[in-house]
């Protein structure tokens, strides 16, 4: 199992551009995650979908978008970067609601 | 959610045993205890979980007392490579929070 995938591993944006960060799991769990880490902070839970067809906000939802069409896949979206989001985001899976959660290994991105 | 507090950062040195305490005086009844460990630019992994008592695995010891206000979690015999930050959460679905965590620098 290849776990949890994330491309791309880093990325410059200009303020305004958009992008998608990709996130992919081969371990079939239902439950998915994004956060983000800033510099020497602790992860803050941006979205998260407990199923295919379902997502829901975190505890920093604003400027994201979110979509879950299959089990595997749970792609981020953000539509009009800015530079408070410049961070490094972790995606992140698990079987059930208190398992144990797989993370990825990052994508870094500044926004200029 | 409940708020928990642990060190900002510990010393230690190869060999020794090194026990990070999190207090979390407000944890409710369902609440389960998990830590998790990170290295530089890596995601979170995930150490040990526990309710009550005390639970252990291969790589580390969760003590929970009865009271379950705090936990402390045990690394023994650390090498350097333990060199990390470590969380500790506390909840009963995965809508966790992890703080700023704990960082352990392991020295020669």
């Amino acid at each position: 199992n290849a776990g949890v995938t994330q491309t791309p591993k880093f990325r410059i944006l200009k303020i305004g551009q958009s992008m998608t960060l990709q996130c992919t799991q081969d371990m079939n769990h239902n439950y998915m995650y994004w956060y983000r880490q800033d510099p020497g902070m602790g992860l803050k839970l941006i979205y998260y979908s407990v199923g295919a067809g379902i997502t829901d906000k975190g505890e920093v939802p604003n400027g994201y978008n979110v979509s879950r069409s299959t089990t595997e896949d749970f792609p981020l979206r953000l539509e009009l970067a800015a530079p408070s989001q410049t961070s490094v985001y972790f995606c992140a899976s698990t079987l059930g609601p208190l398992g144990e959660q797989y993370f990825g290994p990052g994508t870094r991105l500044t926004v200029t | 959610l409940a708020k928990t507090t642990q060190p900002i950062s510990m010393d230690s040195y190869e060999g020794q045993e090194v026990n990070i305490t999190c207090s979390h005086n407000n944890i409710a009844t369902n609440d389960y205890i998990t830590w998790y460990q990170q290295f530089p630019s890596q995601g979170p992994r995930f150490i040990i979980q526990g309710y009550k008592t005390k639970v252990t695995n291969e790589v580390a010891s969760l003590f929970i007392p009865a009271d379950r206000k705090s936990s402390t979690l045990s690394l023994p015999r650390v090498s350097l490579s333990d060199t990390a930050v470590y969380y500790c959460l506390v909840g009963d679905d995965y809508k966790l929070s992890f703080g700023a965590g704990t960082t352990v620098t392991v020295r020669a």
